[in-house]
């Protein structure tokens, strides 16, 4: 399978743990996005980057998150002392940049239940 | 501040029946407009770019086009395998990517 993986697909954990994502992006994608979904809304941006550089965060990502992209390929992003608002759908996507708008392809996502 | 805007939040269809979704945006300086296709518990599937006014792509019994204000998704024919939520987005200006999502529409469609 050349798609997205995101791992693990499902996570439990209680309030004030710390928790840890990872996405493999397309191979040939030097793109990568994280996004947030809550049930009945639509993706939410949370940050983005190109290779290994991160070039934009969005307002929802507070300081008890944050993402890294070693050696431009796969990502992790860390969720620190979670909270009961942070249970959500963590969804990641890549794309290939090109001369025109690019379009991003998703992971399955990892659900996260905060207890 | 980007804002996409889909109807109706739900629809449901008998086999057969045609219908359209609605995505109307307010963006400065549009960049293009995606369509996503999500099922329930599973990461949005792309389906099309739009780039410009008046341009229409097809796939199967989906159509997408688009105006300078909005965008619809018409469904022909629709099966019960094209029940699920259908996700529009667009994309800032400024040359980063980020992509603002409306809250999609959910079809469902009965045999």
């Amino acid at each position: 399978d050349t798609g997205v993986s995101q791992d693990p697909r499902h996570k439990i954990t209680k309030r004030g743990q710390n928790v840890t994502f990872r996405c493999d992006p397309i191979s040939e994608h030097n793109r990568l996005y994280w996004y947030r979904q809550t049930l009945g809304q639509g993706p939410e941006f949370l940050t983005y980057f190109q290779n290994e550089a991160q070039l934009e965060k969005s307002r929802l990502l507070s300081d008890r998150f944050s993402a890294e992209r070693p050696k431009g390929s796969f990502s992790t992003l860390e969720i620190q002392r979670t909270e009961q608002g942070d249970s959500a759908m963590y969804l990641c996507a890549s794309s290939l940049h090109r001369a025109s708008y690019n379009e991003q392809f998703f992971g399955p996502g990892t659900r996260l239940t905060v207890l | 501040e980007d804002q996409v805007t889909q109807s109706p939040e739900a629809l449901r269809l008998q086999e057969g029946e045609s219908s359209s979704l609605n995505c109307s945006y307010t963006v400065s300086g549009l960049r293009g407009l995606f369509w996503y296709r999500q099922d329930p518990g599973k990461g949005p599937e792309f389906l099309f770019t739009l780039y410009s006014a008046g341009e229409e792509k097809e796939k199967e019994r989906l159509k997408a086009t688009l105006t300078k204000k909005e965008s619809f998704l018409h469904i022909t024919a629709p099966k019960p395998e094209d029940s699920a939520t259908y996700l529009c987005a667009v994309p800032s200006p400024g040359g980063y990517q980020k992509v603002t999502f409306g809250t999609g529409t959910k079809l469902q469609v009965i045999p």
